[in-house]
């Protein structure tokens, strides 16, 4: 059971847009920035948005990231069927013992 | 480019030890805090661990405490993770991962090392 809760699937058509969520509590989202990564078949996770909303170099801005409370949200428009993969959020839970880094349990989404 | 590349995985029976490294390049790798994270197959990420810059700030998962160990050698651009009294549960990709600590964001990943844990 993953600290951050994300729906274990999403899927939409080709060019349309659909949105991820991640949601957790005061204790990790709250009080965080929430990262989250892109992770295609086969390959390792790759960082899609930092700070909530920031982009790394090189990633599209049909990628958005925002945050509300203790939930934080991924947009993704323009959908290809390149974009099918596993998605996973991410950030500190100070909760647990000190330092500690959690992952939502990953959302898969499928292009249809 | 900069680049991460993990080794040491393998087939491990329950009890037993393996030593993983990652080589990093491309930048200056003293300068950043690092982490392993780890992939049961078919399932999500799982945090393991992390080490500050210098090596004096570590942090372990609760599930890996006092077996696994993390290390770095910043004249040799490497990081190590001893894994020690291994568990069927253990069994998973360990990948290695540049941390932004201030950002809370790995960055750089590499392509992850396979280490299975049965008898």
């Amino acid at each position: 059971q993953s600290v951050l809760t994300q729906p274990p699937s999403v899927s939409a058509a080709p060019g349309q847009k659909v949105t991820i969520s991640c949601s957790g509590s005061s204790s990790n989202i709250g009080n965080n920035y929430v990262s989250w990564y892109q992770q295609l078949p086969g390959t390792a996770p790759k960082l899609l948005i930092y700070d909530n909303n920031k982009r790394p170099s090189g990633i599209p801005d049909r990628f958005s990231g925002s945050k509300s409370g203790t939930s934080a949200t991924l947009g993704i428009t323009g959908l290809q069927t390149g974009d099918e993969a596993d998605y996973y959020c991410g950030t500190w839970d100070s909760s647990l013992s000190a330092g500690h880094v959690v992952f939502g349990g990953g959302t898969k989404l499928t292009v249809l | 480019q900069v680049q991460l590349v993990e080794s040491g995985g393998g087939l491990v029976k329950p009890g037993g030890s393996l030593r993983l490294s990652c080589a990093a390049s491309g930048f200056t790798f003293s300068d950043y805090y690092m982490s392993w994270i780890r992939q049961a197959p078919g399932k999500g990420l799982e945090w393991v661990s992390y080490i500050s810059s210098s090596g004096s700030t570590i942090y372990y998962a609760d599930s890996v405490k006092g077996r696994f160990t993390i290390s770095r050698d910043n004249a040799k651009n490497s990081l190590y993770l001893q894994m020690n009294s291994l568990r069927a549960e253990d069994t998973a990709v360990y990948y290695c991962a540049r941390f932004l600590v201030g950002e809370i964001a790995f960055d750089i990943w590499g392509q992850g090392t396979m280490v299975t844990v049965s008898s």
